[in-house]
């Protein structure tokens, strides 16, 4: 059975401090991983889509990597408004959800 | 300006009482899903179709149904027969129904109980 996990459940960060979200996951054959950030209240928003051990991708302050085993979604120098729930998914025999990381960046 | 749209905001529904929750898509994306958010716990598939006229049960489909007439539109109804459901739902729609294809989502309901 597909599985996801996020760690940690929820962050809080001084704004500028860089950190790291971390999505695991066990797939029977990985088609994609899938990054989304949701407010609160609204319905998530696409960030990014890997699809192979080593790819890497980049938006503004974001970089999402992904390994055979977990992904990781790096934010550098976060500003107050990054706060979010960051979800990741995979698809692999089904899509399957994480249940997220509740980011606070405190000004 | 494309996109997905979802009414209502909010829904209240009484015991007893079936609820119809409207997904409108006009991305042209053949393949759409209903999910359903509770809090601390991952998006969990309803039900999805990947083509008019033709659809699937997900992981929690007992208590829902849901139509696919029309290429942009999948409405799902909330039956009595939904014991819990007060939750945040949340319609997704992708190009096609490939296990590559990104998913892009509305902006939700949320069903309240009376």
């Amino acid at each position: 059975e597909d599985q996801v996990t996020q760690s940690p459940e929820a962050l809080r960060l001084q704004e500028g401090e860089s950190s790291s979200l971390n999505c695991s996951y066990t797939v029977s054959g990985l088609r994609g991983l899938f990054w989304y950030r949701q407010d609160p209240g609204k319905g998530p928003e696409f960030l990014f889509t890997l699809y192979s051990a080593g790819e890497e991708k980049e938006k503004e302050r974001l970089k999402a990597t992904l390994t055979k085993k977990e992904s990781f979604l790096h934010i550098t120098a976060p500003k107050p408004e990054d706060s979010a729930t960051y979800l990741c998914a995979v698809s692999g025999q089904n899509f399957v959800f994480g249940p997220g990381t509740r980011l606070s960046v405190l000004p | 300006d494309g996109g997905i749209t979802q009414s209502p905001k909010y829904l209240f529904r009484k015991e007893g009482q079936n609820v119809t929750l409207s997904c409108e898509q006009n991305l042209n994306h053949d393949a759409m899903y209903w999910y359903r958010q509770d809090p601390g716990q991952g998006l969990r598939l309803i039900y999805y179709s990947q083509i008019v006229n033709d659809f699937q049960k997900g992981d929690i489909a007992e208590g829902y149904s849901v139509s696919r007439e029309k290429k942009e539109s999948f409405p799902l109804t909330v039956t009595s027969a939904q014991k819990n459901p007060t939750a945040f739902y949340l319609c997704a729609s992708s190009p096609r129904d490939g296990a590559q294809e990104t998913q892009y989502f509305g902006p939700g309901t949320r069903l309240l109980v009376l």
